[in-house]
């Protein structure tokens, strides 16, 4: 069975500094990855996606940046953190083959200040 | 542009009552929709999900239709518990992920 992991959970950061999130999944090959931005009232935003290493597509300008360095690792990062960047960041993966079900990991709540 | 919008934001039931939950779509003719639990501070864990083609799929006390004439999907919680508390959040095919409504927060009280 599949597994998919998040750290960290939990990250208070100053305006300013830089970020590095991780997500990786155990248990498949080659998934189809992404990054969401959920706010409170506003649900879950794609932020990028990724069909393989290398590949990323990005849905929303903005401060952030992802990359895919590992077939089943998905890294979002950010060079300077703005308060709007403030969220909870959720990973989620789409099994080869089976284009339809998303599955997610626990989340990271990111708080700017 | 393609829309899911999941027009009450919180419904509020009595424990042992069935809750129901609205999907409607706009613009586009979805092959599939999806139900997916959210609760508080942890990711959204998917429930069912229903073809165009099918008018209602069960799953122990959940019950999910998809009306193509009405452009919508109803999202079923029959005998309902406190424990079914938690946002659902209900989505369909976007080309490349899931476009995803915004949630409705159901509370059930004892």
């Amino acid at each position: 069975s599949q597994t998919i992991h998040q750290w960290p959970a939990t990250l208070v950061q100053p305006v300013g500094s830089p970020l590095s999130l991780e997500c990786t999944v155990e248990g498949t090959s080659n998934p189809n990855l992404y990054w969401y931005r959920q706010a409170a009232g506003r649900g879950l935003q794609l932020l990028f996606y990724s069909v393989g290493i290398g590949q990323i597509s990005s849905e929303v300008p903005q401060n952030l940046s992802a990359s895919r360095p590992q077939d089943r690792q998905f890294i979002l990062s950010s060079k300077k953190l703005l308060l709007s960047d403030s969220g909870f960041y959720l990973c989620a993966y789409l099994l080869a083959g089976h284009q339809e079900t998303q599955y997610f990991g626990p989340g990271t709540r990111l708080l700017v200040l | 542009s393609q829309k899911i919008e999941q027009n009450s934001e919180a419904l509020n039931i009595q424990e042992g009552k069935t809750a129901t939950l609205t999907c409607n779509y706009t613009n586009y003719s979805p092959a599939y929709l999806q139900w997916y639990r959210q609760d508080p501070g942890r990711g959204p864990v998917f429930l069912l999900l229903i073809r165009e083609n099918e008018k209602e799929k069960r799953k122990e006390r959940l019950k999910v239709t998809f009306d193509t004439t009405l452009k919508q999907s109803l999202f079923h919680i029959t005998a309902s518990q406190p424990a079914d508390s938690a946002t659902y959040l209900c989505a369909s095919e976007g080309g490349t992920a899931l476009i995803f409504g915004k949630g409705t927060t159901l509370s059930v009280s004892s």
